[in-house]
């Protein structure tokens, strides 16, 4: 099946306590991204990437980094949470190199990151 | 980079058409316009896309005029289980979404 998967689904942990956040997608995509969800501000772009070893800033990029070792598996990294990034995560990819212009996004189902 | 401007929330009855419309001023010339649905605790999933003019899928259909400044998505004959909120979102390298639209769909 074609699908995006993230681990942990859900994550509590301490300020300061380095963690990672796993993104891998079974579809060959050449691009992917983060997004975090807070309430009434929608979906907000952390980082992207076009392809392996390329990646780049989104809106909301301060706090995480993110890796692009391989085409499939794209963590997000969160050095020294912050109790500010408690928020729901998403991982998606799409088939366009360009960063999607016409193809679709597949999301995965989500990490809920609480950070005490 | 294009900004997207929905409705916070809009209410419907079961059978209803709904219409919610996104405003997108500062399209360029590449941007796709897509539409999203997302349910509590799940990522958000594609509707519809398009580029110009009308298009049309088994779910909705997506309005877009010729300056493309705007796009609206119609759902016909809406149930309860459209209640979701929908995203309109203008495609680039760095994706802005909307705060999307809080449909609520009563009987």
């Amino acid at each position: 099946e074609a699908q995006v998967t993230q681990n942990p689904r859900y994550l509590i942990t301490v300020t300061g306590k380095k963690l990672t956040v796993t993104c891998s997608q079974n579809m060959n995509h050449e691009y992917m991204s983060w997004y975090r969800q807070d309430p009434g501000l929608g979906l907000r772009q952390i980082y992207y990437s076009m392809n392996v070893e390329v990646t780049d800033k989104g809106d909301v990029p301060e706090g995480y980094k993110v890796s692009r070792k391989e085409k499939r598996n794209f963590p997000l990294i969160l050095e020294s949470p912050s109790p500010n990034q408690t928020s729901l995560y998403f991982c998606a990819s799409s088939p366009n190199p360009q960063g999607y212009y016409n193809s679709p996004l597949h999301f995965g189902n989500g990490t809920r990151l609480t950070v005490t | 980079l294009a900004k997207t401007t929905q409705p916070i929330s809009m209410d419907s009855y079961e059978g209803q058409e709904v219409n919610i419309t996104c405003s997108h001023n500062n399209i360029a010339t590449n941007d796709y316009i897509t539409w999203y649905q997302q349910f509590p605790s799940q990522g958000p999933r594609f509707i519809i896309q398009g580029y110009k003019t009308k298009v049309t899928n088994e779910v909705a259909s997506l309005f877009i005029p010729a300056d493309r400044k705007s796009s609206t998505l119609s759902l016909p004959r809406v149930s309860l289980s459209d209640t979701a909120v929908y995203y309109c979102l203008v495609a680039g390298g760095k994706l802005i979404f909307g705060q999307g639209t809080e449909l609520s769909v009563k009987p």
